[in-house]
């Protein structure tokens, strides 16, 4: 389809392990955004890549979490040594223009991470 | 960005219009209006936008009051497959990080 893609759907990792989610955006969309969302809240804001350049990394909440986007398409998202508060669904999501803009947002379904 | 408050739950009969009230009472001029919905499982769903003036699709109609403090989300014959958790979020022009709040559970009854 043509919408958002993100793969794995489900991911289980044991506490410790690294783990690598990927998103395949939107074709010929600039902006890529990443997203946390805990079981029962809402989706909090983890980064943003305006084609591969990262323009904000607020969100990240520790330097295990490292996210890139090399050639300004497909993004991972990477997990350095898991915990169990890492466990939620990371949510991707594309928009067509870059900064400057107010474009909606396309998100796909999520990955949901569970570490045991 | 300005802070929103939503009601935590509401429910619609179906075929009935569906109202979601958002409060936004710092909105600034720059800032517009967006909701997104989020269907159990699934990715949330942009609906409608709007700035200051009133806004219609296929989806729904949004409107804004006059003095920008508050919308409403109305869609307009709700079948079951508009049950979801709605998202009003206030967005920074130039600022395209979406902060999300705990949304409006909509129930939508038979």
């Amino acid at each position: 389809g043509a919408g958002v893609s993100q793969s794995p759907r489900y991911k289980v990792a044991k506490r410790g392990q690294d783990v690598a989610l990927r998103c395949d955006p939107i074709s010929g969309h600039v902006s890529l955004f990443w997203y946390q969302q805990a079981l029962g809240q809402g989706p909090e804001f983890l980064t943003y890549f305006q084609n591969e350049a990262q323009l904000d990394k607020s969100g990240l909440p520790s330097d295990r979490f490292f996210a890139e986007r090399p050639e300004g398409s497909v993004s991972t998202l990477k997990i350095q040594r898991t915990q169990q508060e890492d466990s939620a669904v990371y949510l991707c999501a594309s928009s067509y223009a870059g900064t400057g803009a107010v474009q909606p947002q396309h998100f796909g379904d999520g990955t949901r991470l569970s570490i045991l | 960005d300005a802070k929103t408050t939503q009601p935590p739950s509401m429910d619609c009969a179906e075929g009935r219009a569906a109202n979601l009230p958002c409060n936004h009472s710092t909105i600034s001029g720059n800032e517009y209006v967006y909701w997104y919905r989020q269907i159990h499982s699934q990715g949330p769903q942009y609906i409608i936008h709007g700035l200051k003036n009133n806004e219609t699709n296929e989806m729904a109609s949004l409107i804004i009051t006059e003095d920008r403090k508050s919308s409403t989300l109305i869609l307009p014959h709700a079948t079951l497959r508009d049950t979801a958790v709605y998202y009003c979020i206030v967005v920074f022009f130039g600022n395209e990080k979406l902060t999300f709040g705990t949304g409006t559970r909509l129930t939508i009854i038979p």
